[in-house]
């Protein structure tokens, strides 16, 4: 089945640090892929995906690149700041029909202190 | 204008009683999910319809009974309620069941059974 394994938190980094956040998964077919931000006490928002290898997603100065060779879709920031402080998911979409669902990581937690 | 959203988002309830979850899309999407966070926050989905129908059916308890009067709408109704069905919920809409269709989160609705 499909499985999304990313990086254990909690993860802390002073502001305008680099960010990494690994996330690889597995799958059949051709999976769609996102990343979505928790911040505290709210509701899930996607931040990127990609749909196809290759493809980047890009958005508020995060990037995420679809790898099919390394199986791979980290999240990536050149200079956090203390608001990107949230959990950040990533997740995978089946290939679509009566089965098209999110299956999630288990959620990195960032914090980003001043 | 909220595109998802639930009602209600936070609710506190004993053990044993019934209680309804809301969910209202403004989207024009066809398909509607609801997906549980658990206390460590790990996100799994839960029911999908699509069209009013019922399409993916998660192993949950017999408790838990979803209904779409409509494509706009998908309640979730939980009878005898348990300690352990505290928890967030989310409800969540895409424009179908297609490879790569972003999947948009309401807000949540913490429920707290005690």
């Amino acid at each position: 089945g499909n499985s999304v394994t990313q990086m254990e938190g909690p993860v802390t980094l002073s502001e305008e640090a680099f960010l990494t956040i690994n996330c690889t998964y597995t799958a059949t077919g051709y999976p769609s892929l996102f990343w979505y931000v928790q911040y505290p006490g709210e509701g899930l928002q996607l931040l990127l995906k990609a749909t196809k290898a290759d493809d980047k997603g890009s958005n508020k100065g995060f990037e995420a690149t679809y790898r099919k060779e390394t199986t791979s879709f980290h999240l990536e920031k050149g200079s956090v700041q203390v608001s990107d402080s949230a959990v950040y998911f990533c997740a995978l979409a089946n290939s679509g029909g009566s089965n098209y669902k999110l299956t999630f990581g288990k959620g990195t937690l960032l914090t980003v202190n001043p | 204008d909220t595109a998802v959203s639930q009602t209600p988002k936070y609710l506190v309830t004993q053990m044993g009683n019934d209680k309804s979850i809301k969910c209202e899309q403004n989207l024009g999407h066809d398909t509607m999910y609801w997906y549980k966070q658990d206390s460590k926050k790990f996100l799994k989905i839960m029911f999908s319809y699509n069209n009013k129908e019922l399409i993916i059916n998660e192993t949950v308890p017999n408790r838990f009974s979803p209904k779409s009067p409509d494509k706009a709408h998908l309640n979730l109704h939980i009878n005898s309620l348990e300690l352990g069905d505290s928890a967030v919920y989310f409800c969540a809409s895409s424009q179908g069941p297609n490879s790569g269709n972003t999947i948009y989160f309401g807000e949540g609705s913490w429920l707290t059974v005690v």
